[in-house]
């Protein structure tokens, strides 16, 4: 099976820093995705990581460890434009078959 | 213009009633997704195709059917709509290949009275 944990909500202020942990538990791992999604809009792609390590791409960088079964996001230099929601999804190989499982999200409000 | 394009955009119908949400892509993908999105659930996928003649079922298949007409067309049908089928749909794409990102269409805001 395959579970998805990220925390429901998170609160931050402008020009700060916020970190967002994933945690999975699936069989057939084959990389993990961040989307971010701003309410009522589609998901866009932020990152990928499918090697453990740092991933660093302007203001926002993301780490694996596979043998933790653990993910971060980490934006810096937070914007207000930046409240939305973050969606942790890991990629489940198998069976010929390529899907992305998602987390619940993780929805943070940047406060001035 | 948009790379994935959905209709229609919002919905409303009544229970009972078949429904079919449209997808296109111009992204040239082989793969196409449908999922639904649901507040405190994220995002699950109902039905996924790799190719025109490849359809899968995905996590949430019941009460819902898929049609890939072309390469670029994913459509999904709700045969006999009920409430708690209300949810915001969404399509995506992507390479084929593993590990490639999947770009989402703008929903469809689909509610069933």
């Amino acid at each position: 099976g395959q579970n998805i944990d990220q925390p429901t909500e998170m609160t931050a202020t402008e020009g700060a820093i916020v970190q967002i942990n994933c945690t999975y538990q699936t069989s057939g791992f084959n990389g993990l995705f961040w989307y971010q999604q701003h309410a009522g809009e589609a998901p866009t792609f932020l990152s990928y990581n499918v090697l453990d390590g740092l991933e660093e791409k302007g203001r926002f960088s993301s780490f694996l460890s596979r043998s933790k079964g653990y993910s971060y996001l980490l934006l810096k230099e937070l914007q207000m434009k930046d409240s939305a929601s973050y969606l942790c999804a890991v990629i489940k190989a198998g069976d010929s078959s390529y899907k992305l499982i998602f987390g619940s999200g993780t929805r943070l409000l940047v406060r001035p | 213009d948009a790379d994935v394009t959905q209709t229609p955009r919002n919905r409303i119908t009544k229970t009972g009633k078949r429904i079919m949400l449209e997808c296109s892509q111009t992204k040239g993908h082989d793969r196409m997704y449908w999922y639904r999105q649901d507040p405190g659930l994220g995002l699950r996928l109902i039905y996924y195709s790799f190719d025109v003649k490849d359809i899968n079922k995905g996590e949430i298949s019941d009460g819902y059917s898929v049609s890939r007409q072309a390469q670029a067309k994913f459509s999904l049908s709700l045969e006999s709509a009920i409430p708690n089928q209300t949810a915001l749909y969404f399509c995506a794409t992507s390479a084929t290949g593993g590990g490639y990102e999947q770009y989402f269409g703008p929903g469809t805001r689909l509610t069933v009275t």
